[in-house]
């Protein structure tokens, strides 16, 4: 079954500190890999959207990059605020089928603290 | 932009009763979508529309059915609610050319006692 792990599982950091978050997936043949964000109480928001064949993708303070030789994907927050804290969700498109065929990750909950 | 509005935004259900969650976008999506959301699992699919007038099962359809009334929306409905369909469910919307973004909804926290 094609799946999509996530790590840490949860991470609290200083406020205006750096931090990655990864995620490992074996779908395969794959299309395009998704990191949302999840306020609490909040449906996921879409961060970055990647196909195969890019590296890197920003969005602000976000940044995403996808190796899909190793099939894994990163997610870089830089100078966090308390406003990122949130679960951060990454996401795998097969190259077969629709939207009907994301396969979800559970998740990094990420806590940014004064 | 209201894009994808899901009501209510709780419930409480007794086992046995029924009840259809709404869902209505207002981005002219041809794509929507109900998932289910549980603590340690990632959002999980139970019913999809590709467009008006078809539906299709998603990954776990047991205990729901779904009616997609018109383009904007599309609704869920538990027929004999149960104690493990308690969960967050969410709505989403999405276009279906090319690499398109899905959009949610705000989620219904559904507790069944």
């Amino acid at each position: 079954k094609n799946q999509v792990e996530q790590s840490p599982q949860s991470l609290i950091i200083l406020e205006g500190k750096n931090c990655t978050l990864q995620c490992n997936y074996t779908v395969s043949p794959f299309s395009n890999l998704r990191w949302y964000k999840q306020d609490t109480g909040r449906g996921p928001v879409s961060l970055t959207i990647m196909t195969f064949s890019e590296n890197t993708k920003s969005n602000g303070r976000y940044t995403a990059t996808l190796d899909a030789d190793t099939k894994q994907s990163s997610l870089h927050i830089t100078a966090s605020q308390l406003s990122d804290s949130a679960s951060y969700i990454c996401v795998v498109s097969p190259l077969t089928g629709g939207g009907n065929k994301l396969t979800f990750g559970t998740g990094t909950q990420l806590k940014v603290e004064l | 932009n209201a894009g994808v509005t899901q009501t209510p935004k709780f419930q409480v259900l007794k086992t046995g009763q029924s009840m259809t969650l709404q869902c209505a976008q207002d981005m002219n999506h041809n794509s929507m979508y109900w998932y289910r959301q549980d603590p340690g699992m990632g959002l999980r699919l139970i019913y999809y529309s590709a467009s008006e007038g078809t539906t299709d099962k998603g990954e776990v359809p047991n205990g729901y059915n779904v009616s997609r009334l018109n383009k904007r929306e599309f609704s869920l409905r538990l027929e004999s609610a149960a104690p493990s369909q308690t969960s967050v469910y969410f709505c989403a919307s999405s276009g279906s050319q090319g690499l398109t973004e899905a959009f949610f909804g705000q989620g219904t926290r559904l507790t069944v006692v």
